[in-house]
Parts: C-alpha cells; sequence; structure tokens
C-alpha cells in the first residue's frame, strides 16, 4: 500500500525565512501529489497539485513544490514565509486506481514576528 | 457559502450510544468522501461514493459504521455502539467527478468525543 512520510513534525520559523518541508512517498507507479493546508480554526484547503507536465508546481500564496520521481519526493517551499503561513501542512497522494488521498502525518509550521 | 458543509460540528457522546453525522457536497460534486483524524495525525481514507453508489471502504471502517449516500446528494455516515477509540474528527470531501484523480474539496469536519 502506498505511504506519505512527512518527516518535519513541527517548525519554527521566523518572518521572512525560507521555508522547505519535505514529504516522500512509496509509489513506484503514475502519482498524483497534492499539498494541503489546515489554518487554525479552519477546515483543509489546497495549496498546489502536482499531476503530470512540469515537475515546478506553483500554489497559492506564493508556495511551490518540486516533484523529484528519482527521489519520490514533493517538498514544499516558499521564499520568505509570513506570520499568516502558521498552520499545519498535509502533504497527499492518489495513486494506483484508488480514488482516495493518502495523508502523511502532518507538519506544523510555527512562524514568529 | 458554496462549500462542502458538516454537521453538527461537535458531537458529545457516551460510550455504546450511535451517532450519525451529516455531509452536504458542493452541488454537482458527483464524488463524495468520508475521512478520519486523529489527533498528530493526518486524515485517512473511509469510504467513498460516486453518486449513490459506495465504491470503496477501507478496513478502518467496522461492522458498527456505515454510510449512505441514498439520492447521490447528501451523505450520513453512522457510527453504532459508540467505542472511546471512535473519538476523532470525521471529514467529508467531495470532488465534480471528472476524470480518475480530481481535487477533493473538503468540509469543516465534525468532532466527536466519546466519554
Amino acid at each position: 500500500a502506498q505511504s506519505v512520510s512527512q518527516h518535519n513534525h513541527h517548525v519554527i520559523l521566523s518572518e521572512a525565512a525560507s521555508l522547505e518541508l519535505g514529504c516522500n512517498y512509496s509509489y513506484g507507479g503514475t502519482v498524483n501529489l497534492f499539498w494541503y493546508v489546515q489554518y487554525p480554526g479552519q477546515h483543509l484547503q489546497l495549496l498546489l497539485k502536482y499531476f503530470s507536465g512540469d515537475p515546478l508546481v506553483k500554489g497559492i500564496k506564493g508556495f511551490e513544490a518540486e516533484f523529484i520521481k528519482s527521489k519520490f519526493s514533493f517538498n514544499l517551499r516558499k521564499p520568505s514565509v509570513q506570520w499568516s503561513d502558521t498552520a499545519e501542512y498535509f502533504c497527499a497522494v492518489y495513486s494506483g486506481t484508488a480514488s482516495k488521498l493518502t495523508f502523511g502525518t502532518g507538519t506544523r509550521l510555527q512562524v514568529t514576528l | 457559502d458554496t462549500g462542502v458543509s458538516q454537521d453538527p460540528r461537535h458531537k458529545i457522546t457516551k460510550r455504546g450510544q450511535n451517532v450519525t453525522f451529516r455531509c452536504d457536497p458542493i452541488s454537482e460534486h458527483n464524488r463524495l468522501y468520508w475521512y478520519r483524524q486523529t489527533l498528530g495525525q493526518g486524515p485517512e481514507f473511509l469510504t467513498y461514493f460516486q453518486n449513490e453508489a459506495q465504491l470503496e471502504k477501507s478496513r478502518l471502517l467496522s461492522d458498527r459504521f456505515s454510510a449512505e449516500r441514498p439520492k447521490g446528494s447528501f451523505s450520513t455516515l453512522e457510527i453504532q455502539r459508540t467505542e472511546q477509540g471512535d473519538s476523532a474528527m470525521y471529514l467529508c470531501a467531495s470532488s465534480p467527478g471528472r476524470g480518475r484523480f480530481d481535487e477533493q474539496f473538503f468540509g469543516p469536519g465534525t468532532r466527536l468525543t466519546v466519554l
């Protein structure tokens, strides 16, 4: 069965610092990859997605992610974080014939002023 | 608000009681999903509907759990004889159903506490 690993459980950054959150998946076939964000008190929202084509995907609010097939990775990046980016971030994958998303355990990002 | 809605938002119940949650998907979304999220974990898939047909069920969905989507619109998730281990956030999501994989839109969830 496919799985998703997020190695950073809790990240604390100062405003304007650069961000990179790791995501690795374990599936050798065609994958579709997502990053979702959950702001405090709000529901899960899609940040960005990769289905095919350019492996560098740009999402909302200045976030981007790069799909590296050889490394089974889909890391999330942002050059300069803001206090409002404080949230929990989830990597997820569709794979194979399943119509379900498999999520990682999430990374809690705390941005300090 | 035209997003996915869930009711109730919070439910506290005693062990052994039955509970039912409702999910209203985005209008005209054919696919509807239920997930469960416990503290410190990502959402885990429970079940999935294409219109009114329940096409996939997770092993997490024991025989105490049942989900329906009778007219292909709203869905209900019932848990019978609740146990403390059922305490979690129950999330509903819907997607348009165009193509094999399409974006899922999540609702706010129903937080269940079993005492």
